[in-house]
């Protein structure tokens, strides 16, 4: 089965900085990367996920990248603002079965204005 | 499109009850998801249900039980309710079984006392 480890738990970044997290996952066979990110009070919400077939995947100011080989990938936001504080969460799938997906530990990221 | 619903947004019990909760998924969606969000064990998988038959569970006692509607809609059981069981519990309904694409709601934060 799918194990995600997510680093680093914690990250504080001054506004217009980049932030970077990283997750590795142990299950080879995996081909659906999300990532989420919850505000207080809130639920997960979805900002973009990568699948295996792509290297890279931006949106605005985020981005997804993926190495297969080292079995890790990364979310990267440019031009931190206050509003990207939050936690956030990658993701697997579990042996690739749909609806049962495997969560990294999540990190805490705070924006200092 | 109205996003996942879930209800109530919070409940408090006491240890011995039972507990129910109900979940909405995004209009034509039919998979919905059940996980559990604790500070100590993260996110963690309950279940899986598709035409209204469970279809992936996850590593818990058979005191937490769910079912689903023809309309996909969702609801989540736990019965004699434990301390540990206090948590965030989340919906997130994806288009169909299979899929790893999954929305979150905004989850019910049960409190056991």
């Amino acid at each position: 089965g799918e194990n995600v480890e997510q680093h680093p738990s914690t990250l504080s970044v001054q506004e217009g900085d980049s932030a970077v997290i990283k997750c590795t996952y142990s299950d080879s066979a995996s081909n659906y990367f999300p990532w989420y990110k919850q505000e207080l009070g809130k639920g997960p919400q979805l900002i973009i996920d990568i699948r295996s077939n792509v290297g890279e995947k931006k949106d605005q100011r985020i981005a997804v990248t993926l190495n297969k080989t080292a079995k890790h990938f990364s979310l990267h936001i440019t031009e931190t603002q206050p509003e990207d504080s939050a936690v956030y969460f990658c993701a697997a799938p579990w042996e690739n079965q749909g609806g049962k997906l495997i969560f990294g530990q999540g990190t805490e990221l705070s924006v200092k204005p | 499109k109205a996003g996942v619903t879930q209800t109530p947004r919070y409940l408090i019990k006491t240890r011995g009850q039972q507990v129910t909760l109900s979940c909405s998924p995004i209009s034509g969606h039919r998979s919905v998801s059940w996980y559990q969000q604790t500070p100590g064990q993260g996110l963690q998988f309950l279940f899986e249900y598709f035409s209204e038959t469970q279809r992936n569970k996850g590593n818990f006692p058979g005191r937490f039980s769910g079912r689903q509607f023809s309309n996909s809609r969702s609801e989540m059981n736990v019965s004699t309710l434990e301390l540990g069981d206090s948590a965030l519990y989340l919906c997130a309904s994806s288009p169909r079984q299979g899929s790893t694409e999954a929305f979150f709601g905004q989850g019910t934060r049960l409190t056991v006392v």
